[in-house]
């Protein structure tokens, strides 16, 4: 178990740029999460999918955000003509849902982002 | 619905002092009722949870906290603070049949020798 992994780990870009996410979760866990954290501020729901379904979407995930988990492992979270509003840390989190949920999210490290 | 309120932005301590660390709860439903810790840089990790069990939760590092359905609190303390828990705590919840978490604003933790 290497937990979750996200990638990169820090971006920067232009504003006007596209940039992608990745999350690699653990690999049993058939839920994957995204939030974002902004400084001095808690992680803020954004998405989720259960295995590749996407079952939830914040409305803070204006139309230049899009998810996609295709096989139901990892996930990439696409954000285009990006804002500096959007410069903040990205997080993904997975969670086995089921008989054995325990009701935890098991987070990554973050992607943080910067938009010059 | 469901939200948390984090009462203190900031809180500091001597080394050695009793932590506590607020967080009233708001939920329709039964909750469940979680601590992240964040370190610098780095993500976020469970300290404990509370899942409709036993009221008073022991996590990791000497963290504890007690549900209190009366006063909608979750309260995180820890009898003697020590350096290395200075960080950001965060408080959870979700409901009972999901596990989307909706945290609060956070709390920053400062140790002093």
């Amino acid at each position: 178990d290497t937990g979750v992994s996200q990638d990169p780990r820090h971006k920067i870009t232009k504003r006007g740029q596209n940039v992608t996410f990745r999350c690699d979760p653990i690999s049993e866990h058939n839920r994957l999460y995204w939030y974002r954290q902004t400084l001095g501020q808690g992680p803020e729901f954004l998405t989720y999918f259960q295995n590749e379904a996407q079952l939830e979407k914040s409305r803070l995930l204006s139309d230049r955000f899009s998810a996609e988990r295709p096989k139901g492992s990892f996930s990439t979270l696409e954000i285009q003509r990006t804002e500096q509003g959007d410069s903040a840390m990205y997080l993904c989190a997975s969670s086995l849902a089921g008989r054995r949920n325990t009701g935890e999210l098991f987070f990554g490290e973050g992607s943080r982002l910067t938009v010059l | 619905a469901q939200s948390v309120t984090q009462l203190g932005s900031h809180v500091s301590v001597s080394e050695g002092a009793l932590v506590l660390l607020r967080c009233n709860y708001s939920s329709s439903v039964p909750p469940y009722l979680f601590w992240y810790v964040q370190y610098p840089n780095q993500g976020l990790q469970l300290l404990l949870k509370y899942t409709s069990a036993a009221t008073l939760v022991k996590g990791i590092n000497g963290f504890e906290a007690e549900f209190k359905k009366s006063e909608t609190s979750f309260h995180l303390t820890k009898p003697s603070a020590h350096m290395s828990d200075a960080a950001e705590y965060f408080c959870a919840v979700s409901a009972s049949n999901t596990d989307k978490l909706i945290f609060g604003t956070g709390t920053r933790l400062q140790v002093f020798p």
